[in-house]
């Protein structure tokens, strides 16, 4: 049974287009994250929520959209994709913040063309 | 002042030889720092972490060596196995519910035979 799943894996589209990455984890914690990984392999952290509730959110373009249904579900919807997109979005869920350990999912690859 | 600078980008270790990563961090309010390790196409997974009360901490065959006044903490990893090639993320972190991890730059660490 997988902690962290992310749908899709893959994802390629063209610029312009709106696109969902759907995260969630069976772990029973309560703290949710978006991270995203370029092609330098930099890890930055976008957005968090504990129990539904943003609490962290980065200096992110408002083309991004967290939301948060329930605390073992996280989305992420991306409007008018940019080529500067393009990276890996990994979720994570930790129980509490720091200095909990995050538990990552696999990530999910966008690429815009 | 919540930078986390992590050295060598990419490092190629013979088996059997130690591996070393280094990291420095600016912020004093860290007061967790944990090591991930990340094989391609998986997300980052907890390798070890370090509290600033110790200044070692050792499991199995990987080391932080924490120094405080120097703000500086680093891997060690002993009798390198090519099983251990993947990037190696440093972070840091302060302690709160709003609070996040400051991931360092990432190091690829490759163990030959």
């Amino acid at each position: 049974d997988t902690a962290v799943s992310q749908t899709p894996k893959y994802l390629v589209t063209q610029m312009g287009n709106d696109k969902s990455i759907k995260c969630e984890q069976n772990l029973g914690h309560d703290t949710m994250y978006w991270y995203k990984q370029d092609s330098k392999k930099f890890l930055k952290i976008m957005f968090s929520y504990n129990n539904k509730e943003l609490i962290i959110n980065e200096t992110v373009p408002n083309r991004f959209s967290p939301k948060s249904p329930d605390k073992a579900h996280l989305n992420l919807h991306i409007n008018s994709l940019e080529l500067g997109d393009s990276a890996v979005y990994f979720c994570a869920s930790s129980q509490g913040a720091v200095p909990g350990e995050l538990f990552f999912g696999e990530g999910s690859r966008l690429t815009v063309l | 002042q919540q930078q986390v600078k992590q050295s060598p980008q990419s490092l190629i270790v013979q088996k059997g030889g130690i591996s070393i990563i280094n990291c420095a961090y600016e912020n004093t309010a860290f007061d967790y720092f944990p090591w991930y390790q990340q094989f391609p196409g998986k997300g980052p997974a907890l390798l070890i972490a370090i509290r600033p009360d110790v200044s070692e901490k050792k499991e199995g065959r990987f080391t932080i060596s924490f120094n405080k006044s120097a703000k500086q903490f680093s891997l060690h990893i002993m009798d390198s196995q090519p099983g251990d090639s993947a990037t190696y993320f440093c972070a840091a972190g302060r302690t709160g519910t709003a609070s996040k991890l400051t991931f360092g730059t990432g190091t690829r660490l490759q163990v030959t035979l």
